[in-house]
């Protein structure tokens, strides 16, 4: 079965940049998609197929895709982006939808 | 934009069948979503359960490999409403469940606030 990679965390004081990778084997050849989910909240879509926003995402949030890692990239980072941060790929073969085992961002 | 809401029990006994509805409102049930359950057990990441595709003409259901042989989904077009049924339920089976929408291209938005069941005696 297909896996994902995160880190379990990411620090980052306020007004920095973030970086949170979640690795794949071959992940470069599927689309990844990435969902905030912050505490006693329901998880929300931040990017989609590897660099696209949805409507309402600030231009904070991006992301890349290559090889076997993707990344989300929040720059200027505010306190109000502390959640735990989830990589999802859905495995064509299977018919699996696959979501990595979560990063959670604390912000100093 | 639609938008959802699950519904069900707190509580289910070990070995009995797990049953949540999740109601779509914004939408239409038919218009050919991937109507989804994925779930959080406590202190763990999230977990896709399973999919159903609906339209008027067509319907698939794909389900999680380690789950296939419990989960059942399912449409009730007259209510505008999806549902899931988990068997023979395990304190593994807590979780907070949410259903979603999910599009063409795999990804889920919008999702629904989450519920939680216990598995417990």
């Amino acid at each position: 079965s297909y896996v994902l990679t995160q880190s379990p965390s990411v620090s980052v004081a306020p007004g920095q940049t973030a970086t949170i990778p979640c690795e794949g084997d071959n992940i470069g050849l599927k689309s990844v998609h990435w969902y905030q989910h912050r505490s006693r909240q329901a998880p929300v879509l931040v990017v989609h197929d590897d660099n696209d926003r949805p409507s309402g995402i600030p231009e904070r949030f991006s992301g890349s895709n290559s090889g076997n890692m993707a990344t989300l990239t929040l720059t200027r980072v505010e306190p109000g982006d502390e959640a735990d941060y989830y990589c999802q790929v859905w495995v064509g073969g299977s018919d699996q939808w696959v979501f990595g085992g979560g990063t959670k961002l604390t912000v100093l | 934009q639609v938008q959802l809401q699950e519904s069900g029990p707190g509580l289910v006994k070990p070995s009995e069948t797990l049953s949540l509805t999740c109601r779509v409102s914004g939408d239409s049930i038919n218009n050919g979503y991937y109507w989804g359950w994925i779930r959080q057990p406590p202190g763990k990441g999230l977990e896709w359960v399973g999919n159903i595709y609906h339209s008027e003409k067509t319907e698939h259901t794909y389900y999680n490999t380690s789950l296939k042989s419990r989960v059942t989904i399912s449409v009730d077009t007259s209510q505008n409403q999806f549902s899931l049924k988990l068997t023979s339920v395990t304190a593994a089976d807590s979780a907070v469940y949410y259903c979603a929408a999910g599009t063409r291209n795999n990804w889920f938005g919008p999702w629904g606030q989450g519920t939680l069941v216990t598995v417990s005696s």
